[in-house]
């Protein structure tokens, strides 16, 4: 069925290190994809989205790329600080009603 | 305007109780999805209501039934109880429209059933 996988933690990182996060999806049609982030405590927060093959989703500092032929949505930044420290989910919307999420991936980033 | 908000914050039950959790969607939107998040683990879809009906489902018995009322707010109710149930649980509301339609989530409910 139509589902997304993403690379599981937990990350430790030090602070100015690159981060990468592996989502891939499984899908019969395209669905749009979304990286959701949630701090210590809190519900989720959008962080970027995609809706179509080849756009790039992007918000402070972070990008992903929608990529057809790999069936991946990576998520990318390039110089992590603390604040970034979070749990990150992957998550697709295949039809019109739900977002089917990853297991969520931890984020430790180290002064 | 205001976000989507949720109450209680936290409780806690006892097996074989019944629980209320409460929504107030954001302005504008008239679409509310929940969804269950078990320590550890990623949301899984409740249901989604659209309009004061249930607009789908996901993998969960009757005992997890749902509302939602003109102002567009939304009720989870899930009755027997089970210590499984214990998670975190989110609301989320949307406007109506595309499958890319951002939807923005609660603080949520943090449920423990003992």
């Amino acid at each position: 069925g139509d589902s997304v996988t993403q690379m599981e933690g937990p990350v430790t990182l030090s602070e100015e290190a690159f981060l990468t996060i592996n989502c891939t999806y499984t899908a019969t049609g395209y669905p749009s994809l979304f990286w959701y982030v949630q701090y210590p405590g809190e519900g989720l927060q959008l962080l970027l989205k995609a809706t179509k093959a080849d756009d790039k989703g992007s918000n402070k500092g972070f990008e992903a790329t929608y990529r057809k032929e790999t069936t991946s949505f990576h998520l990318e930044k390039g110089s992590v600080q603390v604040s970034d420290s979070a749990v990150y989910f992957c998550a697709g919307k295949f039809n019109d009603y739900k977002l089917s999420f990853g297991a969520g991936t931890t984020v430790t980033v180290r002064a | 305007e205001t976000g989507v908000t949720q109450s209680p914050t936290h409780l806690i039950k006892t097996r074989g109780q019944q629980v209320t959790l409460r929504c107030s969607s954001q302005s504008g939107h008239n679409t509310v999805s929940w969804y269950q998040q078990a320590l550890g683990q990623g949301p899984q879809f409740i249901f989604q209501y659209y309009r004061e009906e249930e607009n789908g489902r996901g993998n969960f018995p009757p005992r997890f039934s749902g509302l939602q009322f003109p102002n567009y707010s939304s009720e989870l109710n899930v009755n027997a109880l089970e210590l499984d149930d214990s998670a975190l649980y989110l609301c989320a509301s949307s406007a109506s429209g595309p499958p890319n339609t951002e939807a923005f989530f609660g603080q949520g409910t943090r449920l423990t059933v003992v």
